[in-house]
């Protein structure tokens, strides 16, 4: 049982260059979400998911795109990164809103 | 605003000292109380939910409790495979959806 897989683990981006990150859940999630960890930061939300079908913004939404391609992927993109942008991202799941989260291991990037 | 602020930001133990991390919110209204664990490059692992007052819940050397304003996460005789990124999360007063994290507690337990 995989859970939540990340994809990929680690990227480098120039500044202007675009990319999209990618999350699969094989636990049959209602909920799927997108975190960034920065030091001093703690987790905040980017963007979620309550159910397939539907997007909302959280705290820090700027400069982020999703797509909830279906019940189990989530991606996130970057359509312009910035150095801003460099962090670590998680995307994590939960069965409904206000359960517990699943994260996966995360994708580190790094924007320079 | 709702808060979380967890004390102290880093522990140190030895082996078998028990000790008790603090995560203390403002958000009123609490619809449930997360404690997560963290190992160096791995994403969060969920350890127990509260929901009430007076709620307790175990696992292994782990004991988390609640009051109306704070959280405890209880720690007894530790071992160094205890070591790790403590955090806790809260449900936004206005979005269940939105957690609010503090930003850890990082436990070591020397041998």
């Amino acid at each position: 049982n995989a859970g939540v897989t990340q994809t990929p683990k680690f990227q480098v981006l120039k500044t202007g260059q675009s990319m999209t990150l990618q999350c699969a859940q094989d636990m049959n999630h209602n909920s799927m979400y997108w975190y960034r960890q920065d030091p001093g930061m703690g987790l905040r939300l980017i963007y979620y998911s309550a159910s397939e079908g539907t997007t909302d913004k959280g705290e820090v939404p700027n400069g982020y795109n999703v797509s909830r391609l279906n019940k189990r992927e989530f991606s996130l993109r970057l359509e312009s990164a910035a150095p801003s942008q460099t962090s670590v991202y998680f995307c994590a799941s939960s069965e409904f809103r206000n359960s517990p989260l699943h994260f996966g291991n995360g994708t580190r990037l790094t924007v320079t | 605003e709702d808060q979380v602020t967890q004390s102290p930001e880093a522990l140190r133990l030895q082996e078998g000292e028990s000790s008790s991390l603090n995560c203390s919110y403002t958000v009123s209204g609490l619809r449930g109380l997360f404690w997560y664990r963290q190992d160096p490059g791995k994403g969060p692992e969920f350890l127990f939910t509260l929901y009430s007052a007076g709620e307790e819940k175990e696992k292994e050397r782990l004991k988390a409790t609640l009051t109306k304003k704070e959280s405890f996460l209880h720690i007894t005789a530790p071992k160094p495979e205890d070591s790790a990124t403590y955090l806790c999360a809260v449900p936004r007063r206005t979005s269940g959806s939105r957690l609010t994290f503090g930003e850890g507690t990082q436990l070591t337990v020397n041998p």
